[in-house]
């Protein structure tokens, strides 16, 4: 079935310094790729997303392309902030699923 | 501008008691949906619905009722909460019935704790 990995947590990081979190998957077909942020205390939030081969997602400064060559849909931000401190979770929906599977979630820290 | 509201935040049960998380949304969604979220195992769905009357299974409903009598509620039924249920669980709308490709709202959680 599909399945998405993520790099382990917690990402501990200095103000401005740049990230990167890594995702793969493993899916039939063309899935749809997602990343959803979720802040302390709330629910899940839609980051940023791609439906296709190549294609670049992005949203508040953060980005991630979908790369079906290495099943990759890893979430970058070149100058991260205090502001940024959540737990990021990389998803995908396969084909005709009427479901997302959800990777584990990566905990970033961010420090002034 | 409520969006998903879920009650109650917090629930503490005994083993075999029963109960009913409560989801609301009013943004006329059509799909809605329940996940579980535990440490290390990101979000698993429980049971969704396309629309009202429409509900079928996740993947992990074993434990867990659902009903969809209109589209905006879509409660959760515990019928005899067992340890494992101790989780965090969300509620989750979106507008298009294919569900995910549209985003997904999602309410600010019910953390439940089964002694």
């Amino acid at each position: 079935g599909d399945s998405v990995t993520q790099m382990e947590g917690p990402v501990t990081l200095s103000e401005e310094a740049f990230l990167t979190i890594n995702c793969t998957y493993t899916a039939t077909g063309y899935p749809s790729l997602f990343w959803y942020v979720q802040y302390p205390g709330e629910g899940l939030q839609l980051l940023l997303k791609a439906t296709k081969a190549d294609d670049k997602g992005s949203n508040k400064g953060f980005e991630a392309t979908y790369r079906k060559e290495t099943t990759s849909f890893h979430l970058e931000k070149g100058s991260v902030q205090v502001s940024d401190s959540a737990v990021y979770f990389c998803a995908l929906r396969g084909g005709s699923a009427r479901q997302l599977t959800f990777g584990s979630g990566t905990q970033l820290t961010v420090l002034p | 501008n409520a969006g998903v509201t879920q009650t109650p935040k917090f629930q503490v049960l005994k083993t075999g008691q029963s109960m009913t998380l409560q989801c609301a949304q009013d943004m006329n969604h059509e799909y809605m949906s329940w996940y579980r979220q535990d440490p290390g195992m990101g979000l698993r769905l429980i049971h969704y619905s396309v629309g009202a009357g429409i509900t079928d299974q996740g993947e992990v409903p074993n434990g867990y009722n659902v009903s969809r009598s209109t589209t905006e509620d879509f409660p959760l039924r515990l019928l005899s909460a067992a340890p494992s249920q101790t989780s965090v669980y969300f509620c989750a709308s979106s507008y298009s019935r294919s569900g995910p490709n549209s985003p997904l709202h999602f309410g600010n959680g019910t953390r439940l704790t089964v002694t």
